[in-house]
């Protein structure tokens, strides 16, 4: 089945500046790629996401990239505020919805 | 707004209880999930389900069972708890595309 890496475990960076989280996935079919942020005593809330038919998709500050041949994607987030501070995970789904398969999270903490 | 209620925030159960953890959605969705969330580990997929009375296994099944017989409703059942199933589940539905997530529910087994 699809194994989901994710990096950095954490990353902590200063108000304004960007961040970047990386995932790699195994399985060349998955061609559905989200993001979710998960703010402490919530659920994950979808931010962002990609199919495998782009190379990249923004959304105000966000955007997230794709590799197909080298099967990573990735968030960027720019100009960091504190509000960014949470847990971002990523996913890859072969796109029929049911096999969704989740990265172990990366806790992000802006410091103002 | 779409809406997956988790029926309890933060429980605490004896090992060798039977739990519930009931999950209902508003939005009509044929696909629902149970995930639980471990530090380290991210979400693993318990159970999932995309229609009525259908279920299928996810990763990590053993120890537990689900429940559809409504549309809006999805059950996760822990036959006999024990301290290993300490965790956070979180329950999950979509149509198609991202899943809107319940705020979770804290399991505590003691």
């Amino acid at each position: 089945g699809e194994n989901v890496e994710q990096h950095p475990s954490t990353l902590s960076v200063q108000e304004g500046d960007s961040a970047v989280i990386k995932c790699t996935y195994s399985d060349s079919a998955s061609n559905y790629f989200p993001w979710y942020k998960q703010e402490l005593g919530k659920g994950p809330q979808l931010i962002i996401d990609i199919r495998s038919n782009v190379g990249e998709k923004k959304d105000q500050r966000i955007a997230v990239t794709l590799n197909k041949t080298a099967k990573h994607f990735s968030l960027h987030i720019t100009e960091t505020q504190p509000e960014d501070s949470a847990v971002y995970f990523c996913a890859a789904s072969l796109g029929n919805n049911n096999d969704m398969r989740f990265g172990a999270g990366t806790r992000l903490t802006v410091k103002p | 707004d779409v809406k997956v209620t988790q029926s309890s925030r933060y429980l605490v159960k004896r090992t060798g209880e039977k739990v519930f953890l009931e999950c209902v959605q508003d939005m009509d969705h044929e696909n629902m999930f149970w995930y639980r969330q471990d530090p380290g580990l991210g979400l693993r997929l318990i159970y999932f389900s995309y229609d009525v009375k259908m279920k299928e296994k996810g990763d990590i099944p053993e120890g537990y069972s689900v429940s559809r017989e409504k549309k809006e409703r999805f059950s996760l059942i822990l036959e006999s708890a024990s301290t290993n199933q300490t965790s956070m589940y979180l329950c999950a539905s979509s149509l198609s595309g991202g899943y809107t997530f319940g705020s979770g529910t804290r399991l505590t087994v003691v």
